[in-house]
């Protein structure tokens, strides 16, 4: 199975800061990576799919980029409502994976 | 628009099964790829299984195979998952989960999702 390696586990930023985190595939899933926001007792969210489309109604200061194996998430002005956990996820012949998640804190 | 609601939440003895429903709205069954994604309390999204697109088929994570399954009711657009034989490390919020069509493609991302459902198995 395809294992997903995120990076930073936690992340502590400001207001206004530039964040990204990273997600490696341990084999190649070619575009097929999604992005998800998660805040306490809450559903995930979805930000972005096939690696750098963003989904409807997402602000435009999240982006993603990457093939492959290697994948980043930015967020460009990081907001007060982005406090939040980020999770990568992979498909790959019938298989789904997530990766562990990034904590991003308030500094 | 999408909308997933979901059973209420279980408390369950070791050993007991488990049914969560997913009831949606806002399109039929037949035109999403449903899946079931669990959460542990503090930890990460752990995708359980759903319908691969790519061939048809309910798909189930090998972790959890034999022990989980999957079906849909399409008269009701009624998901159901039912996990057997629980024991204590499946204490989770059960989330289902939906793939949608864009543009005559599948994202294999989950657009929509339910409010959860918290399984607790406790003796």
């Amino acid at each position: 199975d395809i294992q997903m390696t995120q990076s930073p586990s936690t992340l502590s930023a400001s207001v206004g800061d530039r964040v990204t985190i990273t997600c490696r595939a341990s084999q190649s899933i070619s575009s097929w990576l999604a992005w998800y926001q998660q805040k306490p007792g809450k559903a995930p969210k979805l930000l972005i799919y096939k690696a750098s489309s963003l989904e409807s109604g997402v602000p435009s200061r999240f982006s993603g980029s990457g093939s492959g194996t290697e994948f980043t998430l930015t967020i460009s002005s990081l907001q007060p409502d982005d406090f939040a956990t980020y999770y990568c996820q992979q498909y790959n012949r019938a298989t789904w994976t997530f990766g562990q998640g990034t904590k991003v804190e308030i500094k | 628009q999408v909308q997933l609601v979901q059973s209420g939440a279980e408390v369950k003895k070791p050993g007991a099964s488990v049914k969560v429903s997913c009831k949606v709205s806002g399109y039929t069954l037949t035109e999403l790829s449903m899946h079931w994604v669990r959460q542990a309390p503090g930890k990460g999204l752990e995708w359980m299984g759903g319908f691969d697109p790519e061939d048809g088929e309910t798909i189930y994570a090998q972790k959890f195979q034999g022990r989980v399954t999957m079906t849909e009711d399409t008269s009701t657009d009624t998901a159901y998952m039912e996990l057997s034989s629980l024991r204590s490390e499946d204490t989770a919020v059960y989330y289902c989960a939906t793939d949608i069509l864009r543009f005559l493609e599948w994202s294999y991302s989950f657009d929509y999702w339910g409010q959860g459902t918290l399984v607790t198995v406790s003796s």
